[in-house]
């Protein structure tokens, strides 16, 4: 079974301060992990994934996400936080498969302070 | 521009009153998806086409079900909606194996 563990359900930072939410995984078999933002009543946007690639991943708006087996982590950053980056960001996993559907975290709500 | 479209975007409808939540996509994926997400929670799949092969996930209630008549779109029928049941429902498709899903924005749901 894979699960993945969001830690802190809220953020906050200031404006032009880095963005460091955290996405630990557990997973049997070599995962496949994404980053996704939600907007207020909006549906999910994917930010950026990995899939055995290259261990740094860069993303849309300025993110990016290091895979790291050995602590079996998948934080997301950003240098320089703005205002427009408010919203709930959601880690997710996934086998390779493709049987099997993505296993979502429960999501942490970045608040961005001016 | 390609995109996956859900109508309506809000739905209010009374306790026990069926009710159909639609979805089409221009991506022409053979995957599509639908995800129930209730405030403050992280989305959970009810179940997903893998091009016309239904799959259900094991603790989706019998009271959800869905109809997929072509490539472009699907539907998601609640019977009997309980007051349970007001979330936001998010469509997503995607290609095979790739596991990057495309959402669309999702149509909110109001049980009185």
């Amino acid at each position: 079974a894979q699960s993945v563990t969001q830690l802190g359900s809220h953020v906050s930072v200031s404006e032009g301060a880095l963005v460091l939410l955290r996405c630990n995984y557990s997973s049997s078999v070599p995962p496949y992990l994404f980053w996704y933002v939600q907007y207020p009543n909006q549906g999910l946007q994917l930010l950026l994934k990995y899939t055995s690639a290259a261990t740094l991943v860069k993303g849309i708006n300025g993110f990016e996400a290091e895979f790291k087996k050995s602590e079996t982590s998948f934080h997301l950053t950003k240098p320089s936080a703005h205002m427009s980056d408010a919203a709930e960001y959601f880690c997710a996993v996934s086998d390779h498969s493709g049987n099997t559907p993505l296993v979502f975290g429960k999501g942490t709500r970045l608040s961005v302070i001016a | 521009d390609a995109m996956v479209i859900q109508n309506p975007r809000y739905q209010v409808t009374q306790f026990g009153k069926p009710v159909t939540l639609s979805c089409s996509q221009t991506l022409n994926h053979n995957v599509m998806y639908w995800y129930q997400q209730k405030s403050s929670q992280a989305p959970k799949l009810l179940f997903h086409y893998y091009d016309k092969d239904f799959n259900n996930e094991a603790d989706t209630p019998d009271n959800f079900q869905s109809r997929r008549p072509n490539t472009s779109f699907c539907f998601l029928d609640i019977r009997s909606p309980g007051l349970g049941d007001a979330a936001m429902y998010l469509c997503a498709t995607s290609r095979d194996r790739d596991r990057g899903k495309f959402f669309g924005p999702g149509t909110r749901l109001t049980v009185l």
